[in-house]
């Protein structure tokens, strides 16, 4: 059962342009949503994070969108650099249970 | 360097053996939670302990168990090892009972041949 569904598996965006990950959740129960940046050899890092009550968060070149009645919520990186190609997790968790994280997304920027 | 330390990096054994993966979290934080990571099923939570004692377990098999001992390092123990336990094992740990703000340790790279 899964119930963070991320999509697209694979993204390739031009250096400059915009890179948009999609998450859906079921459980409205959840209340924690973060995402996490993972390059290879290494463990996932918190990126940004968000919680239900704001529809947007801004960090620098990173945005999430949250739409509460549709039950998504997304990451745009603003002006890809080829050094933001990595894997993006995004998560949610409930009432401060353990985080269930989605499939991953891997981010190519070329240069 | 999240200050989360893991340790072996890579450990090969064969199927039916036991294996100890340890984790030592950052400076003071309390929690401990352990993730497999496999390329079909991405990260799954396992086992989630705060200051000792165990406080949420998720997709942990009957031949998985962990602990976290007073000086809260913790062991992930694998025992009767399958080739579909090879995956890549993360401890995160964080300073509260609360999933935020995980750090992540650098991972085991478990392969059972």
């Amino acid at each position: 059962q899964q119930q963070v569904k991320q999509s697209p598996q694979s993204l390739i965006v031009q250096k400059g342009g915009i890179s948009i990950i999609n998450c859906a959740y079921e459980n409205t129960a959840f209340d924690y949503f973060p995402w996490y940046q993972q390059f290879p050899g290494k463990g996932p890092a918190l990126l940004i994070a968000i919680r239900p009550d704001v529809s947007e968060k801004k960090e620098g070149r990173f945005t999430i969108s949250f739409n509460k009645s549709a039950k998504q919520f997304s990451l745009h990186i603003m002006d890809s650099q080829p050094g933001d190609s990595a894997t993006y997790f995004c998560a949610a968790s409930q009432a401060g249970t353990a985080l269930i994280f989605g499939k991953g997304t891997t981010l190519s920027v070329s240069s | 360097d999240s200050g989360v330390t893991q340790t072996p990096k890579h450990l090969i054994t064969a199927t039916g053996q036991r294996v100890t993966l340890r984790c030592s979290p950052r400076s003071g934080d309390l929690s401990v939670y352990w993730y497999q990571q496999s390329l079909d099923q991405g990260l799954q939570f396992l086992i989630h302990y705060y200051n000792g004692e165990e406080r949420a377990k998720g997709n942990i098999l009957e031949r998985f168990s962990a602990q976290q001992f007073p000086d809260l390092h913790s062991e992930l123990n694998l025992s009767s090892l399958e080739l579909g336990d090879s995956a890549l094992y993360f401890c995160a740990s964080s300073g509260g009972d609360l999933p935020e703000k995980l750090f992540f340790g650098s991972g085991t790279q478990l392969s059972v041949l």
